[in-house]
């Protein structure tokens, strides 16, 4: 049981580059999720899914991309890199359930030059 | 707005004392709260939850409480160890089963 794998673990860009950062999960998670963490600041959701074909913008949503083909997968497409994107990217998934605490991915280290 | 955070961002302790972590949220719809604690270079990791209908939970040497008339919450951890060094964030739980975190405390345990 493998939880949640993010990929890559680090990544250097040049400005309007673009790439994907894989997030998968093994636990029949419906409800996933994309963070961003930034220096002195808590995580800022991104986008999330609640199940397959369904995908949500959260509070910071503008240069990401996201899809949800299957319970399993829930990659982040960044399609013109910025320097403002410079971050720690994580990946969390939970049970819609109420009461369940969310599994988070170890992070993917994101610097745009 | 909305928004979850914390009261100090830096928590020095000697080793054995017990700690006290605060945080304060706005949204007083939030109806689940989490801490988390994240280890340099690590994805946080689940500590303890609370419903927004209890006022006290505890786990093992770890304590949160819940005070929904000043919308503020704690995470008491009991004798303090080496281990417990890390940054602790809060997160309250809102509409859509989004999250919204704090801006995170980091603990320092002295030997």
């Amino acid at each position: 049981n493998a939880g949640v794998t993010q990929t890559p673990k680090f990544q250097v860009l040049k400005t309007g580059q673009s790439m994907t950062l894989q997030c998968a999960q093994d636990m029949n998670h419906e409800y996933m999720s994309w963070y961003r963490q930034d220096p002195g600041m808590g995580l800022r959701l991104i986008h999330y899914s609640v199940g397959a074909g369904i995908t949500d913008q959260g509070e910071v949503p503008n240069g990401y991309n996201v899809s949800r083909s299957t319970t399993e997968d829930f990659p982040l497409r960044l399609l013109s890199a910025a320097p403002s994107q410079t971050s720690v990217y994580f990946c969390a998934s939970s049970t819609i359930a109420a009461g369940y605490g969310y599994t988070f991915g170890s992070g993917t280290r994101l610097t745009v030059v | 707005g909305e928004s979850v955070g914390l009261h100090l961002p830096t928590l020095s302790v000697q080793e054995g004392d017990n700690s006290i972590i605060n945080c304060a949220y706005s949204n007083s719809a939030s109806d689940y709260f989490i801490w988390y604690k994240q280890e340099s270079g690590k994805g946080p990791q689940f500590i303890i939850d609370i419903r927004s209908n209890m006022d006290k939970r505890q786990g093992q040497r770890v304590t949160v409480l819940l005070n929904k008339t000043v919308k503020h919450l704690s995470l008491q951890i009991a004798a303090t160890q080496p281990g417990d060094s890390a940054v602790y964030f809060c997160a309250g739980r809102n509409a859509g089963n989004m999250l919204t975190f704090g801006g995170g405390t980091r603990l320092m345990v002295k030997p």
